[in-house]
């Protein structure tokens, strides 16, 4: 069985560091790749980047480039998402999810995460 | 960048009534899009990939249509667990983007 695995809420304070985990089981976590996607409170599905855990090819969108790094431990089967420093804005629900085609393929999120819930207040 | 725009933003409607959700697409996508469910508290689920293809275990009374620009998600007779957001998202190049969203409301 296919699961991704997210590590749990953050409270963080703004200009905090944080770096969230995305553990994949149940299939060649090496040869999908893997998103992450943000869900402000209220709001819709953003696109932040994904990852190719075989050779850790990374695309982001434009939106978030700079902002947030993502990573993988294919040793370990885990995805990452990090940030150096939190803003207020970055309040949100994250999700990692898989790319359901193999090899570098494209294809619809068809496995998600249940999503780390990222509070940064003062 | 593909930006991509559902219509409409809210829906309100019955149950029984038959449903449709619009996304279009700023350029051509071919068949590369697929539309998911959303219920408040949880994870975005699949229901519709390449356009048209029904994901397993999704209730046949939800259809995919369209190619190129724009597309349709359709709920033949909508059922009382199908009030949710529902999100259409273009995988045709590595800049992946997703659509506003569709809340279906209870009439």
């Amino acid at each position: 069985e296919v699961q991704l695995v997210q590590s749990g809420a953050e409270v963080k304070k703004p200009g905090e560091s944080l770096k969230i985990s995305c553990k994949g089981s149940g299939y060649s976590f090496t040869s999908y790749w893997i998103g992450w996607v943000r869900q402000m409170p209220g709001k819709g599905l953003e696109w932040m980047g994904i990852i190719y855990p075989g050779d850790s090819d990374t695309r982001y969108s434009p939106s978030f480039q700079g902002q947030v790094t993502i990573s993988a431990d294919k040793s370990i089967s885990t995805a990452y998402l990090q940030w150096s420093s939190l803003k207020a804005s970055d309040t949100a629900m994250y999700y990692c999810a898989r790319l359901g085609r193999d090899g570098y393929n494209l294809g619809p999120f068809d496995y998600w995460g249940q999503g780390t819930l990222v509070t940064v207040s003062s | 960048d593909i930006q991509m725009t559902q219509s409409p933003s809210t829906l309100s409607a019955s149950v029984g009534d038959r449903v449709t959700i619009t996304c279009r697409a700023s350029q051509s996508i071919s068949s590369w899009l697929a539309w998911y469910q959303q219920k408040p508290g949880k994870a975005p689920k699949l229901l519709i990939y390449d356009a048209s293809s029904l994901e397993s275990g999704v209730p046949s009374r939800f259809s995919g249509s369209g190619s190129g620009t724009e597309f349709t998600l359709t709920i033949s007779s909508l059922q009382p667990d199908d009030f949710a957001t529902y999100y259409c998202q273009q995988y045709n190049s590595y800049q992946l983007t997703f659509g506003g969203g569709t809340k279906v409301e209870i009439k």
